[in-house]
């Protein structure tokens, strides 16, 4: 089983639609948790931390559910720049090594 | 833009080859990690460096290595190169080693392996 699961999608949304991603991870003792963008060819880029509480930033809202090792990001009114790849990670140390998980492909359409 | 830089931006090697990618963090950072991202693919921690010293390592063989220098920079080394090395090389570079410390991603290198 894969330390840090996704859908790979992709997921094909039109303008304006709500769309949500939904992450597994393996290790309960992880520590850190962050929804990062990555678009083609690019580097990833850091979306937002995810906390138990709940965080919102703009559309975006992040969830973290740590008694199902489960890590939600809701992206509310689409934009055709949301296009990307969300990548799902977990650090499972004390530390700060990363764990990613396989991305999933957002493709927002006019 | 994070200020974190890689060279060479793509490379092209042949199988057996070694090769060096570069990395410089940002400033005031004492901290970088490497990734090894394969096409369609999550990336994958190679090793950490922390104030010159290798601080963790995933599940890579040991010809993949790495130095850090007094200012920071590091390099990744690949020795006996495989097809399979074929990959995007990202370097972060973060303050710190802590778990609240933020990772900040350079462009990555290319790596094709022929």
């Amino acid at each position: 089983r894969k330390e840090v699961e996704q859908d790979p999608g992709p997921f094909n949304v039109p303008e304006g639609a709500t769309v949500a991603f939904n992450c597994t991870y393996s290790n309960s003792a992880s520590q850190s948790f962050f929804w990062y963008r990555q678009d083609c060819r690019k580097e990833p880029k850091l979306l937002m931390s995810v906390y138990s509480s709940g965080n919102e930033d703009g559309r975006f809202t992040a969830q973290l559910n740590r008694a199902s090792q489960y890590i939600s990001l809701l992206i509310r009114d689409s934009k055709l720049s949301d296009s990307a790849t969300y990548l799902c990670v977990v650090n499972p140390h004390a530390g700060n090594m990363l764990t990613f998980g396989g991305g999933t492909r957002l493709m927002v359409k006019p | 833009e994070t200020g974190v830089t890689q060279s060479p931006t793509h490379l092209i090697k042949t199988r057996g080859q070694q090769v060096t990618l570069r990395c410089s963090s940002q400033s005031g950072h004492n901290t970088v990690s490497w990734y090894q991202q394969a096409l369609g693919q999550g990336p994958q921690f190679i090793f950490q460096y922390y104030r010159e010293e290798e601080n963790g390592r995933g599940n890579f063989p040991p010809r993949f290595s790495g130095l850090q220098f007094p200012n920071y920079s590091s390099e990744l080394n690949v020795n006996a190169l495989e097809l399979d090395d074929s990959a995007l090389y990202l370097c972060a570079s973060s303050p710190g080693t802590a778990y609240t410390d933020t990772q900040y991603f350079g462009p990555g290198t290319r790596l094709t392996v022929l």
